[in-house]
């Protein structure tokens, strides 16, 4: 089934260890975005990529950093994590043209310990 | 600062009942607005869209509401089913950005 495919789907981290956050498409979208869910703080952007090769920062880049080799991969790398990114995460695509909904992934649940 | 924000934290409705979510937003630059849906354990799952242009859109038991006068947007949900339930998001993009802003999200219930 095509769509985004997130790794691992859970993990418990202790702080200060490095941990990278995987995500793959298979829709050929240039666009790819990383996000991350806190309760009662929806949906906040960290990272985005517009084509491989380029990446921007969000609204919340702090600790975070993305890469974008290529078309399909965007890795969100935590150097080195703190109990404050305890979160749900969650990476995106999207199609051509600016009127165009994100296709999400199921999220990866990360826990700083 | 611009947000897009949600009237309603939860909703709870009877099932077969119709549901009203809304959403305001304060960006006047955007120009493009969608609703998410997102279940338990999953990644939010787009529902349906609106460009600034319309001020209604109608889909499978789904309709988008636009007010450009007061910002504002709200989803009718048609005969509301169980499987309704979720969390449900609005999002505004601003035009050229390509950028999404959400909305903190409404926990819609639906009551058998």
């Amino acid at each position: 089934i095509a769509g985004i495919t997130q790794a691992p789907t859970s993990q418990i981290l202790a702080a200060g260890r490095r941990m990278t956050l995987r995500c793959t498409q298979d829709m050929r979208h240039n666009a790819m975005y990383w996000y991350r869910q806190d309760l009662g703080l929806g949906l906040r952007l960290i990272h985005y990529s517009n084509t491989a090769g380029t990446t921007g920062k969000g609204e919340v880049p702090d600790g975070y950093s993305v890469s974008r080799a290529n078309t399909d991969d965007f890795p969100l790398t935590l150097a080195s994590a703190v109990p404050s990114q305890t979160s749900v995460y969650f990476c995106a695509s999207k199609g051509q043209g600016i009127d165009s909904p994100l296709h999400f992934g199921n999220g990866t649940r990360l826990t700083v310990t | 600062g611009e947000s897009v924000g949600l009237h309603l934290p939860t909703l709870s409705v009877q099932e077969g009942d119709n549901s009203i979510i809304n959403c305001a937003y304060s960006n006047s630059a955007s120009d493009y607005f969608i609703w998410y849906k997102q279940e338990s354990g999953k990644g939010p799952q787009f529902i349906i869209d609106i460009r600034s242009n319309m001020d209604k859109r109608q889909g499978q038991r789904v309709t988008v509401l636009l007010n450009k006068t007061v910002k504002h947007l709200s989803l009718q949900i048609a005969a509301t089913q169980p499987g309704d339930s979720a969390v449900y998001f609005c999002a505004e993009n601003e035009a050229n950005a390509g950028k999404s802003t959400f909305g903190d999200g409404t926990t819609l219930t639906v009551k058998p």
